[in-house]
């Protein structure tokens, strides 16, 4: 299996300022007949189910605000959000998908400063 | 509007078993894969089984592989987990989640819906 690691496990940032997410695989998750990674994060709060945020590493789903963006290839990624805001407190996992059975990194919790 | 509703959460004994139904609306069901995911108090998610659009196919975490059965019933829109010889570490908020197509297996699949969840707590 796949193993999925996040760092850090928990961030406190203020209101406006950027957080980042790093999720690493233990082997790459890009297909290389299409060039894709297979790799979509996550947010869930309290009492909630998850939302998906971005799939394929880096493509928003759609009605995401463009405060949340993907990047990475391979084996490591990053979740980044660009001017925090209150409802963005959560915790935010990786997945991949690039092979069965489907592995989450531990997730990361977002707090406010 | 795509709708997940999970129903058949219930406390069970060790040894126990349980069906949880996942009825769906809001899309063509058969046109897509669906899995159940489950995430224990406190922790983190766990893919535990998907089935592709037609039902052909299925496939489970070693977690569950032998004790829970997948299936669907494009008919009724409705997706079941059977679940038996039920375990302490089965404890779980489960979710129904759909994939973006009908097809998995190749690889695995990122979720666009959820359903809210069914808690099963297996305890004496």
């Amino acid at each position: 299996d796949i193993v999925m690691t996040q760092s850090p496990d928990s961030l406190a940032v203020s209101l406006g300022e950027r957080a980042t997410i790093n999720c690493k695989s233990s082997q790459s998750v890009l297909y290389s007949s299409n060039n894709k990674n297979f790799l979509a994060w996550y947010q869930q709060k309290p009492g909630e189910p998850p939302k998906l945020l971005i799939y394929w590493a880096s493509t928003r789903e759609s009605g995401v605000p463009d405060r949340f963006s993907g990047s990475g290839s391979g084996t490591d990624f990053t979740l980044t959000i660009s001017g925090l805001q209150a409802e963005d407190v959560a915790v935010y996992y990786c997945q991949q998908y690039f092979s069965v059975p489907e592995t989450f990194g531990q997730g990361t919790k977002v707090e406010i400063k | 509007e795509v709708q997940l509703l999970e129903s058949g959460g219930v406390l069970v004994q060790p040894g126990g078993s349980l069906r949880l139904s996942c009825a769906a609306s809001g899309f063509t069901f058969s046109n897509y894969a669906l899995s159940w995911l489950r995430q224990a108090p406190g922790k983190g998610l766990e893919w535990v089984s998907a089935i592709i659009g037609s039902g052909d196919n299925t496939y489970y975490a070693d977690s569950v592989k032998g004790r829970f059965t997948l299936s669907r019933d494009n008919s009724k829109n409705t997706l079941y987990l059977q679940m038996n010889s039920l375990r302490g570490e089965d404890t779980a908020v489960y979710y129904c989640a759909k994939g973006p197509d009908g097809a998995f297996g190749r690889t695995g699949d990122y979720y666009d819906f959820w359903g809210q969840g069914a808690l099963v707590t297996v305890s004496s």
